[in-house]
């Protein structure tokens, strides 16, 4: 089945870095990828669509400047999350689309982000 | 905009059915998904249905459909302990984007 990874798995930083998370669909291409946030005990929220070679779809009340999207390649995208702070700690899912699909998202294994 | 529902919390022994529910409100919802999440980890797909089916099986997966009341299920049959995790019903249209509901914590016990 189609694999998806993300990196790290889980980072500890200080109030103020940036964090960069990194989703790779391992043997598929995907055209578009999503990135999800997770709270504990929650549900997951989409917080932006990630569409290959063009700039990212971001949901309503997520700050575009604060949590940077790339995505470079059909393989991979990059969540940076800019001067973070404790809020902002939070599990991030990525999810990718088959290219020529769009039916079924395929989801990393999640980062566990804790800003200190 | 659209939302989805679970009940919180189901426990059930090993060995008996799991039935998961789930309602949603989109009425133009074109496919519904299943997935699970085990502690720490991220989402495994389970199972989907297109939202002209009634009904779907997949060896001990059992998906129902009520479109009229907009009311989707989950039966796992022979409930194991590797079935312990947090079950989440999805939705989307056309456009890919995914609904998630609130995810029902499946405890299972000996």
């Amino acid at each position: 089945g189609a694999v998806v990874s993300q990196h790290p798995s889980w980072v500890i930083c200080k109030s103020g870095t940036s964090v960069k998370i990194e989703c790779r669909s391992l043997d598929f291409q995907a055209t578009t990828m999503f990135w999800y946030r997770q709270f504990p005990k929650q549900s997951l929220m989409l917080m932006a669509t990630s569409n290959e070679g063009s700039k990212a779809t971001y949901e309503q009340g997520v700050e575009k400047d604060k949590f940077l999207i790339n995505h470079a390649s059909l393989t991979l995208s990059t969540l940076t999350v800019t001067s973070a702070h404790p809020e902002d700690s939070s599990f991030y899912i990525c999810s990718a689309l088959a290219s020529g699909s769009t039916d079924t998202q395929y989801f990393g294994p999640g980062t566990r982000l804790t800003v200190l | 905009g659209e939302d989805v529902e679970q009940s919180l919390f189901l426990s059930v022994r090993e060995g008996d059915s799991s039935v998961i529910n789930c309602t949603y409100t989109d009425s133009s919802s074109t496919y519904l998904y299943w997935y699970k999440q085990e502690p720490g980890a991220g989402l495994q797909l389970l199972t989907y249905i297109f939202s002209n089916m009634d009904m779907k099986q997949d060896q001990r997966l059992t998906v129902l459909l009520n479109k009229k009341d907009k009311h989707l299920s989950l039966r796992i049959a022979d409930t194991q302990t590797g079935d312990s995790a947090i079950y989440f019903c999805a939705e989307s249209t056309t456009a890919s984007k995914l609904t998630f509901g609130t995810g029902t914590r499946l405890q299972v016990t000996l």
